[in-house]
């Protein structure tokens, strides 16, 4: 079965300074890969997502992960944080055919201080 | 286009009790999700639907969880009798199939006293 670590649980940047989260994740075969975000009493919504292609993911909100299959990892990057950027971010893992069956990591929880 | 709807945002019952939440997913949406999220956790899945038919709910504990989605459109999840460690926020998503991009409603959050 897949699994997603986010070593993470909380991490604070001041604004305007560039953003790193991690996500490792473990699956035999080539993963389907998310990252999400959950404001507070919000549902989470995508922020990009990877299948096959290149490594390099753009998303919404000036967001970006590159898929790195030797460390098995999908790291989220965003070069200038916006203090409305704060929120919870979540790694999902999906597997390829059949009906999509997507593991979530615990989150990382992004403070913003100004 | 409309987002996915639940109901009711909030719930707080004693255990025991019996207790129903509500999804409407996007329209033309075939393929429907129910997770638990606890507090600090991310969402479990526990139950997918294809259309009307189940696809897995291999997580749900089905001794007091249930979910019926009739018409392939919208869905209830159901708790009976619910305990104290089923406090968490119930998430509804729903998915165009074939699309993997799941869009999530605001979720229930449900208390458990």
């Amino acid at each position: 079965a897949q699994s997603v670590t986010q070593p993470d649980i909380h991490i604070t940047v001041s604004e305007g300074a560039s953003l790193e989260l991690r996500c490792n994740y473990s699956y035999g075969a080539t993963p389907y890969l998310f990252w999400y975000v959950q404001s507070p009493g919000q549902g989470l919504q995508l922020l990009l997502k990877y299948f096959s292609g290149d490594t390099l993911v753009q998303g919404i909100k000036g967001f970006e992960a590159e898929f790195k299959r030797s460390q098995s990892s999908f790291n989220l990057r965003k070069p200038s944080v916006h203090w409305s950027d704060a929120a919870e971010y979540f790694c999902a893992v999906g597997v390829a055919g059949g009906y999509q069956k997507v593991t979530f990591g615990i989150g990382t929880k992004l403070q913003v201080i100004p | 286009e409309a987002g996915v709807a639940q109901s009711p945002r909030y719930k707080i019952i004693e255990k025991r009790q019996s207790v129903a939440f509500w999804c409407n997913p996007i329209s033309g949406h075939a393929t429907l999700y129910w997770y638990q999220q606890i507090l600090g956790q991310g969402p479990k899945l526990l139950i997918q639907f294809q259309n009307n038919g189940v696809v897995d709910d291999s997580q749900l504990p089905k001794d007091r969880f249930s979910a019926e989605r009739l018409k392939g459109v919208d869905s209830t999840l159901k708790i009976q009798p619910a305990k104290l460690e089923d406090s968490a926020v119930y998430l509804c998503a729903s998915e165009t199939s074939g699309t993997n991009e799941q869009f999530f409603g605001p979720g229930t959050r449900l208390t458990v006293l």
